[in-house]
Formats: C-alpha cells, sequence, structure tokens
C-alpha cells in the first residue's frame, strides 16, 4: 500500500507570513509528485507536476522542491495571503503509472 | 461550462437506496477516475478507467461499481447505499499525452445516506 503523508494537518497564519508544507512519499519507483489547492467549494486545481529529483518550480508567491531520492517535497508560500487560504494536496504516482495517490492534504488558514 | 460535470450536485437518500452518480467531460481525455473526500481523509480512489470499457480498482472500491460505455462518460453507482458511504466524491480526468498526467476535476457531487 502506497503511503503519502502531509504534515501539518492544518496551519493558520497571519497574512504576511511565509510558510512552508511537508509531503512524504515512497522514494522507490518514482514518477511524479503533484500538488493541488483545493479552495473551499471549489474544485482541486493543479499548482505543479515534478517528475525529476533536484526540481524547483514556482508560480508567483508559490514554489515547490522535490527529493525523489528521500522522498520528500516542500511547497512554500511567501508573504502568505488571505486568498492562500485552502487545502494543499500533494499527490504521488509511482512507475507503475496506475493513478494518484493522494495525501490527507494541509489546510491553510491566512488572515488579514 | 465547465469542462467537467457531475450531477445530481447534492443528493440525500436512504439506507439501501440504489444511487448512481453520472460524469460527463468535454475534454477530450482517455482516463476517468472516481475519488472520494472525508474530512481529514483527503482524496482516496475508488476507481479509474484509462479507456472505454477498461475498469480498474482503486484503494477502496468495496461497495461501488462504475460503468464507462462511452469515453466522456463515467458512472458510479453504489447498489445499496449505507451511511458511511455518506461523502463528497469527485470525478477528475487525465490526458496521457501529457507528461504531466494532472488531474481535471469536476465541482463534487455531496452525498448523504439516511
Amino acid at each position: 500500500i502506497l503511503n503519502v503523508e502531509q504534515s501539518p494537518q492544518s496551519l493558520h497564519v497571519q497574512e504576511g507570513d511565509s510558510t512552508n508544507f511537508t509531503c512524504s512519499f515512497p522514494s522507490s519507483n518514482f514518477y511524479a509528485l503533484h500538488w493541488y489547492r483545493w479552495e473551499t467549494a471549489k474544485s482541486p486545481e493543479a499548482l505543479f507536476v515534478m517528475t525529476l529529483n533536484g526540481d524547483e518550480k514556482k508560480k508567483g508567491r508559490i514554489s515547490a522542491t522535490l527529493n525523489t531520492k528521500e522522498g520528500y517535497s516542500y511547497l512554500y508560500i511567501k508573504g502568505s495571503q488571505p486568498e492562500d487560504s485552502a487545502t494543499y494536496l500533494c499527490a504521488f504516482l509511482n512507475q507503475a503509472g496506475t493513478a494518484l495517490i493522494f495525501g490527507k492534504g494541509t489546510t491553510l488558514s491566512v488572515s488579514s | 461550462d465547465a469542462d467537467v460535470t457531475q450531477t445530481p450536485r447534492n443528493r440525500i437518500t436512504k439506507t439501501g437506496k440504489r444511487i448512481m452518480l453520472e460524469c460527463s467531460q468535454t475534454k477530450g481525455h482517455d482516463r476517468m477516475y472516481w475519488y472520494r473526500q472525508d474530512p481529514g481523509l483527503g482524496l482516496q480512489l475508488i476507481y479509474y478507467s484509462f479507456d472505454v470499457k477498461d475498469i480498474n480498482k482503486g484503494e477502496i472500491s468495496d461497495g461501488y461499481s462504475v460503468s464507462r460505455q462511452a469515453q466522456a462518460k463515467f458512472s458510479l453507482s453504489l447498489e445499496s447505499a449505507i451511511p458511511n458511504q455518506t461523502a463528497l466524491y469527485f470525478c477528475a480526468t487525465s490526458d496521457p499525452r501529457t507528461s504531466t498526467g494532472e488531474l481535471f476535476f469536476g465541482e463534487g457531487s455531496r452525498l448523504t445516506v439516511l
């Protein structure tokens, strides 16, 4: 059974704070690691898809890094804004390439 | 209009009833998935299909069945609903021709089983 762990489960920050969360996944048979952003009452939307060890991707104030050898990825948000409040999901795809297995998510709340 | 459409969006039913959740997509993707979301548990894969008539079990397929009769449609059935199947259900698609394999989600179907 593939296990994808995310931490923390939830966190609350003030507007302007920078924050980061962790996703850990099996380091063997790695194929891809996805990050999704899920706002309340909306559908999850893809933020990043990462495939290479050492990969770093950035979209505005949000960035992500990947370490496939040790099986973890970090998501960073610089200068958090209230509109960043959402649940951030990571998902792992192994080389069998069947289907994504999701972690339980990190729920971020940003106060103004 | 949404590219991935789920119906119904909300449904309340009673234990023992048969329920079908429908998903249709206009993205032309071959791959379709059904996920279930429970509070604190993230998204759990129920079934997935890589092509018409192709059906594969996911992590939590017991108590569910699916049908993929056309590329654009993937339906999820609960033959005899039970209260612990109360959850938010998401349909998703992906395109195997892209290197990213990202999922495109529908808006979700909230099911309550009394």
